[in-house]
């Protein structure tokens, strides 16, 4: 039951350019929207979050957006800098509980 | 900076044994969670904690499992008789609030292997 999805394991990027990550859900119930990031042999370590009544947050490097009609969430980082190589991933939670649902994560690599 | 620590960073257990892991949250934080990760798998989650009980389980928190917080500060989680398909990454978390309008700062992970 696979409830937030991140259809892309990995992507690579030029150092400068801008990394794009992508995130589908499908519980309509959801209405608040993390990412976090994930260095090996790290905990998650949270970097940006979106309530469900917003469809852009924005920190830094950092943007997320959110189309609810679509059930899509992106992250964009610009510039991107070989330090954002991680992995990334999207969670999501509902008002019905405290648990966070997370994607598989996507893999990205920022090519100096 | 606050951070939430794990112990072990590694854990190797025999089936069949009992297993505890330990976190600490972060001091003034009220909601206490564990999560794993089974090798190239999703984070899953499995309990959070609240007022000194359990505020919500995953179907993954079978009667194997349990959480304490024994003194105030640690928040453990036991593993009865472990599993081969136990074997994975446990992350602790811990969060002001709930869920909503905050974020939960886990820990650096206890990879746990049964053999």
């Amino acid at each position: 039951d696979q409830q937030v999805k991140q259809n892309s394991p990995s992507l690579s990027v030029q150092e400068g350019r801008i990394s794009i990550l992508n995130c589908d859900y499908t519980n309509s119930m959801f209405d608040y929207f993390l990412w976090y990031k994930k260095y090996p042999a790290e905990g998650p370590t949270f970097l940006i979050s979106i309530s469900s009544i917003k469809d852009k947050n924005e920190d830094g490097r950092f943007t997320v957006f959110l189309n609810k009609s679509a059930k899509h969430l992106s992250l964009h980082i610009v510039p991107s800098q070989p330090g954002d190589s991680a992995v990334y991933f999207c969670a999501a939670s509902s008002n019905t509980g405290n648990q966070f649902y997370f994607g598989t994560g996507t893999s990205l690599t920022v090519i100096p | 900076e606050p951070e939430v620590t794990q112990t072990p960073s590694h854990q190797v257990t025999q089936m069949g044994q009992e297993v505890i892991l330990r976190c600490v949250p972060i001091s003034n934080h009220l909601y206490f969670y564990w999560y794993r990760q089974i090798l190239g798998q999703k984070v899953e989650f499995l309990v959070s904690f609240y007022n000194n009980e359990i505020s919500e389980k995953s179907e993954i928190f079978d009667d194997q499992f349990s959480v304490e917080r024994p003194d105030g500060s640690n928040f453990t989680l036991k593993i009865r008789s472990t599993k081969l398909e136990d074997s994975a990454m446990y992350f602790c978390a811990s969060s002001v609030r709930g869920r909503k309008n905050t974020e939960a700062f886990f820990g650096q992970g206890t990879r746990l292997t049964v053999v």
